[in-house]
């Protein structure tokens, strides 16, 4: 079936302007997960959806991001004026419950000029 | 969750079978074993999991000792395509929070 798709692939952005990043998780998955990955560096948490319950988002890094489910499927994640240290690979998991196996997307490329 | 231990890299023989083994000496009774991978420039992809008993699928086996103490990922016949960095993370099912540390390096020679 139908994995984990994210849009855009690479973005490409000078600093100060907004981007948003889109993730369509797999169908039926209630469980929606942001994670960050900087060169050469591990994985990020970001931000974690369930269902209809208030957001974990403890690891959001600043005010300048924000993320949204709409009706229990596709995400976005906002950052606002851009920062070069938010140049990064942006990915997207999602799993059927928290406690399930996370499957990630091919994630989205930021590079912030 | 407890912290795993990998090789940083190791070269495996196109065709042959690649063992990776991963320690996790101070594992809890409720922490699965998970591995993923990620091929350069992709998102990390999950291989298989486990908690005390072996597994198989149709990418991998995992063997975990009767102890838990470790677990070797084992990819049957190796190919050029599985060249990428291995992750071994172990976590409990409630924690939805996943880390990655260096992982082992994989790389398939022909």
């Amino acid at each position: 079936g139908a994995g984990v798709s994210q849009s855009p692939s690479n973005k490409v952005t000078e600093k100060g302007k907004d981007v948003e990043l889109r993730c369509d998780p797999i169908s039926g998955h209630t469980a929606l997960y942001w994670y960050r990955q900087s060169l050469g560096q591990g994985l990020e948490f970001l931000i974690y959806f369930q269902g209809n319950s208030a957001p974990d988002k403890s690891g959001l890094p600043s005010d300048r991001f924000s993320a949204e489910r709409t009706g229990g499927s596709v995400s976005t994640l906002t950052i606002q004026r851009t920062q070069q240290e938010d140049s990064a690979v942006y990915l997207c998991a999602s799993s059927g419950t928290a406690q399930e196996t996370q499957y990630f997307g091919p994630g989205t490329r930021l590079l912030v000029l | 969750d407890a912290k795993t231990t990998q090789p940083t890299s190791m070269d495996c023989a196109e065709g042959r079978a690649a063992n990776l083994p991963c320690n996790h000496s101070t594992i809890s009774g409720n922490e699965y074993v998970y591995w993923y991978r990620q091929i350069h420039s992709q998102g990390p992809q999950y291989i298989i999991h486990g908690l005390k008993n072996n597994e198989t699928n149709e990418m991998a086996s995992l063997i975990i000792t009767e102890d838990r103490k470790s677990s070797t990922l084992i990819l049957p016949h190796a190919t050029l395509r599985d060249t990428a960095v291995y992750y071994c993370i172990v976590r409990v099912g409630h924690d939805y929070k996943l880390s990655f540390g260096a992982g082992t390096t994989v790389t398939v020679r022909a």
